[in-house]
């Protein structure tokens, strides 16, 4: 059964580049039946979607974020990852990796990882 | 942009009906979406593409997409359904949507 689980910091400093790496376990990245995403959540507050990637590498990003955003994909480690620059306050979220699949005109999650809390300090 | 408006908040009772709705301009024409968190824990899938329930979610989930409305019905709600619920939609401007959540208090 699939599972992901995020790594990186959990502190980064304002105006430097937020990195997380999201380890896939139980399947592979390189299925071509998935796309592999990223969502937040900061405190208190409800989801964002800020992108998700095929393994091919091709990419969507939410507009609102992204200027910032880079999503990759290292199909010979089962991973993808993360990039948010210029990160403020407002970056402060639970960020969570999952399984994205497309259905009819649509994309929506199946399986989430745990999630890693990611604070930005001044 | 796209948005979906949700109501803050939903109380129930043990064994009753929630209806939990999820409201955006002509989001019958799209697929909708449920998530269930429960406080500390990831979100999960309860109800895609509208009606279908994902292999594990309990009959007692089901969910509806009509007009501008989708509702997300627990028939005979029990204390382990409390949690935030969040509808998402996919809009092909805005991209993934995410209704602002709903807490569902049964007691």
């Amino acid at each position: 059964q699939l599972q992901l689980q995020e790594s990186g910091p959990c502190l980064v400093k304002s105006s430097e580049t937020l990195s997380l790496t999201c380890t896939a376990s139980g399947g592979s990245i390189s299925s071509n039946s998935f796309y592999w995403g990223w969502l937040r959540q900061p405190p208190g507050k409800g989801l964002e979607w800020i992108g998700h990637i095929y393994y091919s590498g091709s990419t969507y990003c939410n507009p609102s974020l992204k200027s910032r955003v880079i999503i990759s994909v290292d199909t010979s480690k089962n991973q993808f990852s993360l990039k948010l620059s210029s990160v403020t306050a407002a970056d402060t979220a639970v960020y969570y990796c999952a399984r994205v699949l497309r259905g009819s005109y649509s994309y929506y999650m199946d399986v989430w990882g745990k999630g890693t809390t990611v604070t930005v300090s001044s | 942009s796209y948005e979906l408006t949700q109501p803050p908040s939903v109380s129930v009772s043990p064994g009753q009906t929630a209806r939990i709705l999820c409201s955006g301009h002509k989001l019958g024409n799209k697929y909708a979406f449920w998530y269930q968190q429960k406080a500390g824990q990831s979100p999960v899938l309860v109800i895609y593409q509208d009606t279908k329930r994902p292999s594990g979610i309990p009959e007692r989930f089901s969910g509806s997409n009509s007009g501008n409305t989708a509702t997300l019905t627990i028939n005979g709600t029990q204390v382990m359904d409390e949690a935030d619920y969040y509808c998402q939609a996919w809009d092909s401007n805005t991209g993934g949507v995410f209704g602002g959540g709903t807490k569902l208090t049964v007691l």
